[in-house]
Protein backbone atom coordinates (compact mmCIF):
# COMPACT_ATOMS: atom_id res chain seq x y z
CA UNK A 1 0.00 0.00 0.00
CA UNK A 2 0.66 3.70 -0.19
CA UNK A 3 3.66 4.75 2.20
CA UNK A 4 4.09 8.11 3.65
CA UNK A 5 7.77 9.33 5.21
CA UNK A 6 7.99 12.02 7.25
CA UNK A 7 10.95 13.40 8.79
CA UNK A 8 12.11 13.92 11.32
CA UNK A 9 9.85 12.29 13.96
CA UNK A 10 11.13 14.60 16.69
CA UNK A 11 12.93 18.02 16.70
CA UNK A 12 13.77 19.94 19.34
CA UNK A 13 15.21 23.38 18.53
CA UNK A 14 15.79 26.96 20.01
CA UNK A 15 13.64 29.81 19.68
CA UNK A 16 14.66 32.01 16.45
CA UNK A 17 16.36 28.50 14.46
CA UNK A 18 14.43 27.48 11.52
CA UNK A 19 13.38 23.39 11.17
CA UNK A 20 12.54 21.62 8.16
CA UNK A 21 10.37 19.57 7.68
CA UNK A 22 10.39 16.52 5.50
CA UNK A 23 7.38 14.47 3.85
CA UNK A 24 8.11 11.96 0.76
CA UNK A 25 5.58 9.55 -1.03
CA UNK A 26 7.82 6.07 -0.88
CA UNK A 27 5.92 4.08 -3.27
CA UNK A 28 3.81 6.67 -5.43
CA UNK A 29 3.94 9.83 -7.06
CA UNK A 30 1.84 12.70 -5.45
CA UNK A 31 0.77 15.92 -6.85
CA UNK A 32 -0.71 17.07 -3.77
CA UNK A 33 0.84 16.75 -0.23
CA UNK A 34 -1.25 18.51 2.68
CA UNK A 35 0.03 19.84 5.85
CA UNK A 36 -1.48 20.26 9.44
CA UNK A 37 -0.61 21.09 12.94
CA UNK A 38 -2.50 19.51 15.87
CA UNK A 39 -2.11 20.29 19.44
CA UNK A 40 -2.72 18.24 22.57
CA UNK A 41 -5.60 16.51 22.56
CA UNK A 42 -7.04 19.07 19.65
CA UNK A 43 -7.96 18.03 16.09
CA UNK A 44 -5.66 18.23 13.09
CA UNK A 45 -5.84 21.40 11.55
CA UNK A 46 -5.15 22.22 7.79
CA UNK A 47 -2.27 24.78 7.22
CA UNK A 48 -1.68 24.53 3.34
CA UNK A 49 -1.72 22.81 0.52
CA UNK A 50 1.38 21.49 -1.44
CA UNK A 51 1.36 21.59 -5.05
CA UNK A 52 4.69 19.63 -6.97
CA UNK A 53 5.70 22.64 -9.17
CA UNK A 54 3.64 25.53 -7.95
CA UNK A 55 3.46 27.88 -5.10
CA UNK A 56 1.43 25.90 -1.76
CA UNK A 57 -1.84 27.17 -0.85
CA UNK A 58 -1.91 28.41 2.49
CA UNK A 59 -5.38 28.32 4.62
CA UNK A 60 -6.93 31.26 6.39
CA UNK A 61 -4.63 33.04 9.63
CA UNK A 62 -1.76 30.67 8.38
CA UNK A 63 1.30 32.83 7.94
CA UNK A 64 3.23 32.11 4.47
CA UNK A 65 6.55 33.44 5.42
CA UNK A 66 6.67 31.60 9.04
CA UNK A 67 5.83 28.37 6.97
CA UNK A 68 7.43 27.99 4.05
CA UNK A 69 6.58 24.96 2.03
CA UNK A 70 8.27 23.32 -1.21
CA UNK A 71 6.81 21.13 -3.27
CA UNK A 72 9.88 20.49 -5.50
CA UNK A 73 9.48 16.51 -7.12
CA UNK A 74 5.97 14.14 -6.87
CA UNK A 75 7.75 12.48 -4.36
CA UNK A 76 9.09 15.29 -1.82
CA UNK A 77 7.28 18.03 -0.27
CA UNK A 78 9.35 20.12 2.65
CA UNK A 79 7.95 22.63 6.02
CA UNK A 80 10.38 24.99 6.95
CA UNK A 81 9.37 26.62 10.05
CA UNK A 82 11.11 29.91 10.19
CA UNK A 83 12.34 31.65 13.27
CA UNK A 84 10.92 29.43 15.53
CA UNK A 85 9.22 30.37 18.60
CA UNK A 86 7.70 28.50 21.33
CA UNK A 87 4.03 28.56 20.30
CA UNK A 88 5.12 27.01 17.34
CA UNK A 89 5.45 23.61 19.09
CA UNK A 90 3.25 21.20 17.96
CA UNK A 91 2.30 18.37 15.56
CA UNK A 92 2.81 18.66 12.30
CA UNK A 93 1.57 16.00 10.57
CA UNK A 94 1.36 15.75 5.98
CA UNK A 95 -0.71 13.52 3.79
CA UNK A 96 -0.15 12.76 0.21
CA UNK A 97 -2.80 11.22 -2.44
CA UNK A 98 -1.47 9.04 -4.87
CA UNK A 99 -2.46 10.83 -8.57
CA UNK A 100 -1.70 7.34 -10.21
CA UNK A 101 -3.95 5.35 -8.30
CA UNK A 102 -6.19 7.76 -6.19
CA UNK A 103 -8.79 5.30 -4.71
CA UNK A 104 -5.72 4.70 -2.38
CA UNK A 105 -6.56 7.65 -1.39
CA UNK A 106 -4.90 9.72 1.23
CA UNK A 107 -2.20 8.44 3.32
CA UNK A 108 -0.76 10.44 6.53
CA UNK A 109 2.94 10.37 7.42
CA UNK A 110 3.32 9.75 11.19
CA UNK A 111 4.08 12.98 12.02
CA UNK A 112 6.68 15.26 13.64
CA UNK A 113 6.92 16.23 17.00
CA UNK A 114 8.14 19.96 17.22
CA UNK A 115 9.45 21.26 20.84
CA UNK A 116 11.06 25.00 20.29
CA UNK A 117 12.56 26.00 23.83
CA UNK B 1 -18.07 21.84 3.55
CA UNK B 2 -20.53 19.58 5.60
CA UNK B 3 -19.91 19.97 9.43
CA UNK B 4 -20.03 16.67 11.24
CA UNK B 5 -20.55 16.30 15.23
CA UNK B 6 -19.53 13.29 17.21
CA UNK B 7 -19.29 12.64 21.04
CA UNK B 8 -16.50 13.75 22.33
CA UNK B 9 -15.67 10.78 24.16
CA UNK B 10 -16.33 7.18 24.90
CA UNK B 11 -15.99 4.39 27.04
CA UNK B 12 -16.03 0.51 26.94
CA UNK B 13 -14.47 -2.97 27.34
CA UNK B 14 -12.49 -5.65 25.84
CA UNK B 15 -15.11 -7.61 23.64
CA UNK B 16 -17.62 -5.16 22.88
CA UNK B 17 -18.93 -4.00 19.81
CA UNK B 18 -18.57 0.24 19.65
CA UNK B 19 -20.89 2.01 18.00
CA UNK B 20 -19.62 5.66 17.20
CA UNK B 21 -22.61 8.32 15.75
CA UNK B 22 -21.18 11.38 13.22
CA UNK B 23 -24.18 13.59 12.50
CA UNK B 24 -23.90 15.65 9.37
CA UNK B 25 -26.81 17.59 8.65
CA UNK B 26 -25.78 19.68 5.63
CA UNK B 27 -24.13 16.42 4.13
CA UNK B 28 -24.21 16.90 0.01
CA UNK B 29 -25.37 14.60 -2.68
CA UNK B 30 -21.90 14.06 -3.65
CA UNK B 31 -20.17 13.91 -0.14
CA UNK B 32 -19.09 10.52 1.08
CA UNK B 33 -18.29 9.82 4.48
CA UNK B 34 -15.29 8.43 5.80
CA UNK B 35 -14.24 7.67 8.97
CA UNK B 36 -9.77 7.76 10.12
CA UNK B 37 -8.52 6.62 13.20
CA UNK B 38 -5.52 7.94 15.70
CA UNK B 39 -3.27 6.99 17.98
CA UNK B 40 -1.67 9.33 19.88
CA UNK B 41 1.98 10.73 18.05
CA UNK B 42 0.57 9.13 15.04
CA UNK B 43 -1.20 10.44 11.40
CA UNK B 44 -4.61 9.36 10.75
CA UNK B 45 -5.10 5.84 9.53
CA UNK B 46 -8.11 5.44 6.79
CA UNK B 47 -10.56 2.92 8.14
CA UNK B 48 -13.41 3.23 6.24
CA UNK B 49 -15.79 5.36 3.86
CA UNK B 50 -18.97 5.20 2.09
CA UNK B 51 -21.89 6.79 0.65
CA UNK B 52 -25.26 4.70 2.03
CA UNK B 53 -26.54 2.01 3.40
CA UNK B 54 -23.76 -0.77 4.80
CA UNK B 55 -20.31 -0.78 4.34
CA UNK B 56 -18.11 -3.93 5.42
CA UNK B 57 -14.39 -4.19 5.76
CA UNK B 58 -12.11 -6.53 7.68
CA UNK B 59 -12.33 -3.58 10.46
CA UNK B 60 -15.53 -2.16 10.89
CA UNK B 61 -18.25 -1.37 9.26
CA UNK B 62 -20.40 1.76 8.52
CA UNK B 63 -24.09 2.44 8.43
CA UNK B 64 -25.80 5.33 6.41
CA UNK B 65 -29.55 5.93 6.96
CA UNK B 66 -31.29 6.57 3.66
CA UNK B 67 -31.72 10.64 4.53
CA UNK B 68 -27.58 10.20 5.02
CA UNK B 69 -27.47 12.91 7.87
CA UNK B 70 -25.77 10.76 10.01
CA UNK B 71 -23.59 8.05 10.28
CA UNK B 72 -22.22 5.06 12.68
CA UNK B 73 -18.90 3.37 12.68
CA UNK B 74 -19.32 -0.16 14.46
CA UNK B 75 -15.78 -2.02 15.48
CA UNK B 76 -17.07 -5.25 16.40
CA UNK B 77 -15.25 -6.89 19.49
CA UNK B 78 -13.14 -4.22 20.58
CA UNK B 79 -9.60 -4.52 21.98
CA UNK B 80 -7.68 -2.34 24.22
CA UNK B 81 -5.83 -1.77 20.92
CA UNK B 82 -8.46 -0.07 19.78
CA UNK B 83 -8.06 2.55 21.91
CA UNK B 84 -7.82 5.98 19.79
CA UNK B 85 -9.30 9.03 18.23
CA UNK B 86 -11.98 8.66 15.96
CA UNK B 87 -12.57 11.35 12.98
CA UNK B 88 -15.73 11.34 10.78
CA UNK B 89 -15.40 13.27 7.69
CA UNK B 90 -17.64 14.29 4.74
CA UNK B 91 -16.31 15.43 1.62
CA UNK B 92 -17.44 15.48 -1.65
CA UNK B 93 -16.27 12.10 -3.71
CA UNK B 94 -14.74 11.36 -0.39
CA UNK B 95 -11.28 10.23 -0.01
CA UNK B 96 -10.98 8.58 -3.19
CA UNK B 97 -12.21 10.82 -5.66
CA UNK B 98 -11.50 14.85 -6.28
CA UNK B 99 -8.68 16.54 -5.25
CA UNK B 100 -10.21 18.53 -2.12
CA UNK B 101 -8.73 18.98 1.33
CA UNK B 102 -10.02 16.88 4.42
CA UNK B 103 -11.46 18.73 6.85
CA UNK B 104 -10.96 16.77 10.36
CA UNK B 105 -13.53 17.68 12.88
CA UNK B 106 -13.06 17.37 17.00
CA UNK B 107 -13.21 13.40 17.16
CA UNK B 108 -14.20 10.67 19.46
CA UNK B 109 -11.72 9.29 21.95
CA UNK B 110 -12.31 5.87 22.38
CA UNK B 111 -10.85 4.31 25.44
CA UNK B 112 -11.49 0.33 25.81
CA UNK B 113 -10.70 -1.03 29.09
CA UNK B 114 -10.21 -4.66 30.60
Amino acid sequence: GAVVSQHPSRVICKSGTSVKIECRSLDFQATTMFWYRQFPKKSLMLMATSNEGSKATYEQGVEKDKFLINHASLTLSTLTVTSAHPEDSSFYICSARDRVQPNYGYTFGSGTRLTVV
Amino acid sequence: LAKTTQPISMDSYEGQEVNITCSHNNIATNDYITWYQQFPSQGPRFIIQGYKTKVTNEVASLFIPADRKSSTLSLPRVSLSDTAVYYCLVAPGGVTGGGNKLTFGTGTQLKVEL
